[in-house]
């Protein structure tokens, strides 16, 4: 089976635009998490779509939204970059129909606000 | 009482030695605890996971003890090898794993 993947690898943008992130997860993953890797915070979940519905939801401003399609790929946007949204931003898929299925991170997306 | 709390920060350990990386958490709610290994340029790749009615679990080289009383949890990596060297972290959850909570990392060089 063909891993998460995840578009673009590497991103720059500057300060006050929008970007859109792309994830496709492993066939037959429903579940779809986003997660926010910095040097000073570490891991941060973003939030969780499972069936086209947000499932769960970190501490985030608005700023940041996602969205999942019918076919299980999501999407991330963060609008009004700042500085700070320097970041790697990880998909990860799993089953979510078991509990404790494991997540399956992709190999993010670097962006990067200048 | 969201947080896991991982140490060391950094650790080198002769090839052929142990390695041993520790985690705290406090939110008793938590029941799933898994480890994940990252190398440079990759996303995290589960290692092993453990949940809280055992007090160890080994995959291969690599162990899992729990403790939970004391809330705290540890990897062991016995017979470490240089491609262990990586960045691994602790997480917790109590929602079937996809809400992870993640500790801050360690690096770890194992030296030939």
């Amino acid at each position: 089976k063909a891993g998460v993947t995840q578009t673009p690898r590497y991103l720059i943008k500057t300060r006050g635009q929008q970007v859109t992130l792309s994830c496709s997860p492993i066939s037959g993953h429903r579940s779809v998490s986003w997660y926010q890797q910095t040097p000073g915070q570490g891991l941060q979940f973003l939030f969780e779509y499972f069936s086209e519905t947000q499932r769960n939801k970190g501490n985030f401003p608005g700023r940041f939204s996602g969205r999942q399609f019918s076919n299980s790929r999501s999407e991330m946007n963060v609008s009004t970059l700042e500085l700070g949204d320097s970041a790697l931003y990880l998909c990860a898929s799993s089953l979510a129909q078991v509990a404790g299925s494991p997540l399956h991170f992709g190999n993010g997306t670097r962006l990067t606000v200048t | 009482q969201q947080q896991v709390k991982q140490s060391p920060q950094s650790l080198i350990v002769q090839k052929g030695g142990i390695s041993i990386i520790n985690c705290a958490y406090e939110n008793t709610a938590f029941d799933y605890f898994p480890w994940y290994q990252q190398f440079p340029g990759k996303g995290p790749a589960l290692l092993i996971a453990i949940r809280p009615d055992v007090s160890e679990k080994k995959e291969g080289r690599f162990t899992i003890s729990f403790n939970k009383s004391a809330k705290q949890f540890s990897l062991h990596i016995m017979d470490s090898q240089p491609g262990d060297s990586a960045t691994y972290f602790c997480a917790a959850s109590n929602q079937a794993g996809t809400a992870l909570i993640f500790g801050k990392g360690t690096t770890l060089s194992v030296s030939s």
